[in-house]
């Protein structure tokens, strides 16, 4: 999980597994993104999700929100090895401008 | 396509020195760019947030004694780091978005290093 995890969270498997992973943020949001980094780039977009949603699915990638607990899930199936990568869950960091809060994140490391 | 430059990728720079980073859009208008720097450990922090023909919002620790931005038009924002020291060290990222959209466009970031 992300938020309120000292340390960053790290998951090795197998291609072709599925993986979870969470994050909890603090205050509200008006969405929640999901980035992805690889190695020597910036984070990229791969999935957002509304307040008024609870799941969002896109190509291998499925998220969900439960805005009660304030909590996001972000699920790939069919892992393949290029989806090695650290993932942030971010929010909104309530500047008006709709610069982004970070999680810690979570690296995914995918075995051919 | 929406792509975003910094330079320099990397910088050394001696401690109490500054060094200037660079950030350019191509392909979209940066309304507001946000500076962001990674540690080590990969955790975010957000320095500010610039928008065209807006103040910029520093969050709490950052100033813009220390960290002066200048965001001149929508392709291009600049950053520097003045009197660097070790706790500075990091990859400075800048998100640049485009109007109402979400979205942020990162650049690869400028890696400082400060012996």
């Amino acid at each position: 999980s992300q938020w309120g995890e000292e340390n960053l969270q790290a998951l090795s498997i197998q291609e072709g597994e599925d993986v979870t992973m969470n994050c909890s943020y603090k205050t509200y949001t008006t969405v929640v993104q999901w980035y992805r980094q690889k190695s020597g780039k910036g984070p990229a977009l791969i999935i957002l999700i509304r307040s008024n949603e609870r799941e969002k699915r896109s190509g291998r990638l499925r998220a969900t929100l439960d805005t009660s607990s304030q909590s996001s899930s972000l699920s790939i199936t069919g892992t393949l090895a290029t989806d090695t990568a650290v993932y942030f869950c971010a929010t909104d960091a309530n500047q008006g401008g709709r610069a982004l809060i970070f999680g810690t994140g979570t690296t995914v490391s995918v075995s051919p | 396509g929406a792509l975003v430059y910094q330079y320099p990728r990397r910088t050394i720079c001696k401690s109490g020195t500054s060094m200037r980073m660079e950030c350019q859009a191509v392909g979209f208008q940066a309304t507001s760019v946000a500076w962001y720097r990674q540690s080590p450990q990969k955790t975010f922090e957000l320095i500010a947030l610039s928008t065209v023909n807006s103040a910029i919002k520093y969050e709490q620790n950052f100033t813009q004694e220390k960290f002066p931005i200048s965001h001149p038009n929508l392709s291009f924002s600049s950053m520097t780091v003045l009197n660097a020291y070790l706790e500075d060290r990091g990859l400075y990222l800048c998100g640049a978005l485009t109007g109402g959209n979400y979205e942020q466009y990162f650049g690869p970031g400028t890696r400082l290093t400060v012996l």
